[in-house]
């Protein structure tokens, strides 16, 4: 198995709703991002998590809480959100490295819609 | 800081021509060098990537880099455009900080081909 899976593909929420997005890998990878990407946009880092632990937060507004309940399982719970935060949110996991370069492997993403 | 520079926004080949995408990048070490290319509203999937040894990297797809590093190049190449390549593609470098990497992309550039 050498899938992301992220759940769901489509979102469309309210700005009062709470919602979150799911990422899942079973290839044993320790370390799984969360990307944000908008239209015509490259993917940028939103989070970082490194043996279930938060290693990055690039100064993410506080209504995107990221969650890494196991090593497989990585969560994005939003809540309060903007119309501008719509975008393609990508998840991704790479092999835990001290040495050498690793690979990330991303899922499929959720496109996301504020409205 | 690390950065990665992809001059070519938009690039249009005839099917059956040979392709070439640049790529700069700005690293203080030996960078981590990946191409990805993305269909739309999906996800990521690696091409191929340089991490230490031979400076051409044989990729998926019939897709080949070259890493030089006097000129801080990683141009993708393809002998034989398909039509199948219509997408975009993303150049990325990586620094493998304590086992996770920390991916920054370039803008990207959409090929598109035409018959």
């Amino acid at each position: 198995d050498t899938e992301v899976t992220q759940t769901p593909k489509h979102l469309v929420m309210g700005m009062t709703n709470k919602k979150s997005l799911k990422c899942e890998q079973h290839m044993g990878h320790r370390a799984m991002y969360w990307y944000k990407q908008k239209a015509k946009k490259p993917p940028e880092l939103m989070f970082v998590y490194s043996y279930e632990k938060l290693s990055i937060n690039e100064s993410v507004p506080s209504r995107f809480s990221p969650e890494c309940p196991n090593s497989s399982l990585l969560n994005l719970h939003l809540h309060a959100l903007q119309p501008e935060d719509s975008a393609l949110y990508l998840c991704a996991s790479s092999p835990k490295s001290l040495t050498g370069g690793t690979e990330a492997f991303f899922g499929q993403g959720t496109r996301l819609t504020v409205v | 800081a690390q950065s990665v520079t992809q001059p070519d926004i938009h690039i249009t080949v005839s099917e059956g021509a040979s392709l070439e995408l640049r790529c700069n990048y700005s690293y203080g070490a030996t960078p981590y060098l990946f191409w990805y290319v993305q269909s739309p509203g999906q996800g990521l999937q690696l091409l191929l990537k340089y991490f230490s040894g031979d400076t051409l990297v044989q990729g998926i797809k019939g897709f080949e880099a070259e890493f030089k590093r006097s000129q801080s190049s990683f141009n993708l190449r393809k002998p034989s455009v398909h039509w199948s390549d219509a997408a975009e593609y993303f150049c990325a470098v990586a620094g493998n900080s304590g086992g996770y990497q920390k991916v920054t992309f370039g803008i990207g550039t959409k090929l598109q081909v035409i018959p």
